[in-house]
């Protein structure tokens, strides 16, 4: 059964902290990873990761893949309280289903 | 502006009601997905439509169906509903179909908050 996992669930930190948060996933014939933000509506695309070892970066923002593992993660420097959101992994199976972990919430406090 | 709009924003209902969520999108999206968001769940998959005319199930199907007349909208339709159904539900539409076609990204609509008294 396909199934996509992350962790910490939530997670409290400082303005100025760095954060890492993990998502794991079990689909068959992976394509790609995505992540999204979710703030007060709909989920915002972040990244899409294909390729191992490649980093993605926007900003204080990073993520990046590890196929072997079947993992990704996605690094927050520099915490402003503006990041404070729910943060999403989806990965599509073959037939184009998006499986979503359960989110990752981030609470950053001045 | 280009994208996805949902409707309603926000309704409470009576359970046993039948009610219709609908989903339009102006983007030329082959697939279309609702999916639920509940409180520690995340979101659920509960139908797709990965071209006009053709539709599947996702995670949590039971209590809900779904048609694809066109490209361009996808309503669900809860026949009877009850209170398990209170939830956020989220239309969200992708470029491609078909996972020989290549990679895709969801894009959301704003969501519909269903309260089922």
């Amino acid at each position: 059964e396909d199934k996509v996992v992350q962790s910490p669930l939530s997670l409290v930190v400082h303005e100025g902290d760095t954060v890492t948060l993990n998502c794991s996933y079990e689909v068959t014939n992976f394509r790609s990873l995505l992540w999204y933000k979710q703030e007060k509506k709909a989920p915002t695309f972040l990244f899409m990761l294909t390729s191992s070892g490649i980093e993605k970066k926007s900003g204080r923002l990073s993520s990046i893949l590890d196929k072997k593992e079947l993992s990704s993660i996605l690094n927050i420097t520099a915490t402003q309280t503006g990041d404070s959101a729910i943060y999403l992994c989806a990965v599509p199976n073959t037939g184009n289903q998006f499986y979503f972990g359960t989110g990752t919430s981030l609470t950053v406090i001045p | 502006i280009a994208g996805i709009t949902q409707a309603p924003t926000s309704q409470i209902l009576a359970a046993g009601r039948r009610m219709t969520l609908r989903c339009t999108q102006d983007m030329r999206h082959n697939a279309m997905y609702w999916y639920r968001q509940d409180l520690g769940l995340g979101l659920r998959l509960i139908h797709y439509s990965n071209t006009a005319g053709t539709t599947g199930k996702g995670e949590v199907p039971d209590g809900y169906s779904v048609s694809r007349a066109n490209t361009d909208d996808f309503p669900l339709t809860l026949a009877s509903a009850v209170p398990s159904q209170t939830s956020v539900y989220f239309c969200a539409s992708s470029l491609l179909a078909g996972g020989l076609r290549g990679a895709n990204v969801l894009t959301f609509g704003a969501g519909s908050r269903l309260t089922v008294l």
